[in-house]
This record gives structure tokens, C-alpha cells and sequence, in this order.
């Protein structure tokens, strides 16, 4: 099954501080997202990514950076980290436009902003 | 911009019940359709999918797809405690992107 890798697994960081987020992917798929999830709610797209070199933005991009230096890798970057960010992070990989048109999902990564 | 709804927020049932979930979308135009099951504490996993209108059966999964009616749902057939979850819906949008609903919470009571 497809594999898709999140790190790391938990992290705490303080008020203004710079977050990455890493995730990389063994598939070869050309689609690369993250997700945010929070209590109660969906999966909200933060950014996406058509392959190396690419990115996007999502629904609610703003506060966070993207970076896909290759077809495997895709980070989420948040340069000021704010509360408001404290939040379950996914990454997936997949889409419509290969031939297993699932996302798979990564494990998460729980994010805490003091 | 794709708007996807999902009904109703939370649902339980009784062990061997028939579940039903419900998906309203806005864009015609769609057209990939899922269902994304995630278990308390772990990432979504897909469950099904359907790109045509009309039925899809899968062991005891069943989707139905009515494009003019903007909807799709999911039935599941003799529900057990596994099935216990956050049920999301998901269809695209334009440039590859995949919209999610906020979920059914399904508890299946033994």
C-alpha cells in the first residue's frame, strides 16, 4: 500500500517561533497536500503541490509557506507560529491525476503553539 | 468554489443497523466522489469511491451517486462496533483539489 511518512509525530513550539513540518512519500505521486484538521471539523487544504518545484495554495493559506524540492518531499512551514495554529496536521499524497486517484494520508502531526 | 455538506454531524445505531450518511455538493461540474473513513486518533483512510452516477457495492458498503440532485450518500449494511468512526465525505474541485465535508460521527452501539 501506497506509504506516506509525517514528521514529527508531536511537537510543542512557542509564540512566534518557526515550525516545519516534514512529509515525504514513496509513491511517485505528482499530488502532494496538507491538511489541517481541528475538533469537530473536516479537513481544511492549506497547500498543495503538482510536483517538485510547485505549490500551491489551498483554502487557508495564510500564515503558512509550502516548499516541494522533489517528488518525494513537501513541508509545511510556519516562519511565526501563533496559537491559532495549534492544530492535527496531514499530509497526503494521490489525486486525480494518477492512476490510484485515493489520497493517502500520513499519520498526522499534532502541533501545539503556546 | 466547491461547498460540501455533510448530514446529519452524529449518528448512533444499534449493532446490525443500517446507516445512512449524506453528501451535498455544489459544483456540477465534479467528479470524483468518496467516502473517507478515519478512526478516533488516526488518519483518514478511503473507504470508496464512485465516479458515475448510480450504485457502487462494496461487501457492505453501498454508495449512490445522483449528480443532477448535487448528492451522494453512504449505506452501510449490518453496522458493527468497528465501524465506529468519522465519516468523511470528499469530491474535487478544479486543479486536482479534493474538498472535504466535516464529518458524520458514527457510533455503533453493541
Amino acid at each position: 500500500e501506497a506509504a506516506v511518512t509525517q514528521s514529527p509525530r508531536n511537537k510543542v513550539a512557542v509564540t512566534g517561533g518557526k515550525v516545519t513540518l516534514s512529509c515525504n512519500q514513496t509513491n511517485n505521486h505528482n499530488n502532494m497536500y496538507w491538511y489541517r484538521q481541528d475538533t469537530g471539523h473536516g479537513l481544511r487544504l492549506i497547500h498543495y503541490s503538482y510536483g517538485a518545484g510547485s505549490t500551491e495554495k489551498g483554502d487557508i493559506p495564510d500564515g503558512y509557506k509550502a516548499s516541494r524540492p522533489s517528488q518525494e518531499n513537501f513541508s509545511l512551514i510556519l516562519e511565526l507560529a501563533t496559537p491559532s495554529q495549534t492544530s492535527v496536521y496531514f499530509c497526503a499524497s494521490g489525486g486525480l491525476d494518477t492512476s490510484a486517484e485515493t489520497l493517502y494520508f500520513g499519520s498526522g502531526t499534532r502541533l501545539t503553539v503556546l | 468554489q466547491q461547498k460540501v455538506q455533510q448530514s446529519p454531524e452524529s449518528l448512533i445505531v444499534p449493532e446490525g443497523a443500517m446507516t445512512s450518511l449524506n453528501c451535498t455538493f455544489s459544483d456540477s461540474a465534479s467528479q470524483y466522489f468518496a467516502w473517507y473513513r478515519q478512526h478516533s486518533g488516526k488518519a483518514p483512510k478511503a473507504l470508496m469511491s464512485i465516479f458515475s452516477n448510480g450504485e457502487k457495492e462494496e461487501g457492505r458498503f453501498t454508495i449512490h451517486l445522483n449528480k443532477a440532485s448535487l448528492h451522494f450518500s453512504l449505506h452501510i449494511r449490518d453496522s458493527q462496533p468497528s465501524d465506529s468512526a468519522l465519516y468523511l465525505c470528499a469530491v474535487s474541485g478544479s486543479n486536482n483539489r479534493i474538498f472535504f465535508g466535516d464529518g458524520t460521527q458514527l457510533v455503533v452501539k453493541p
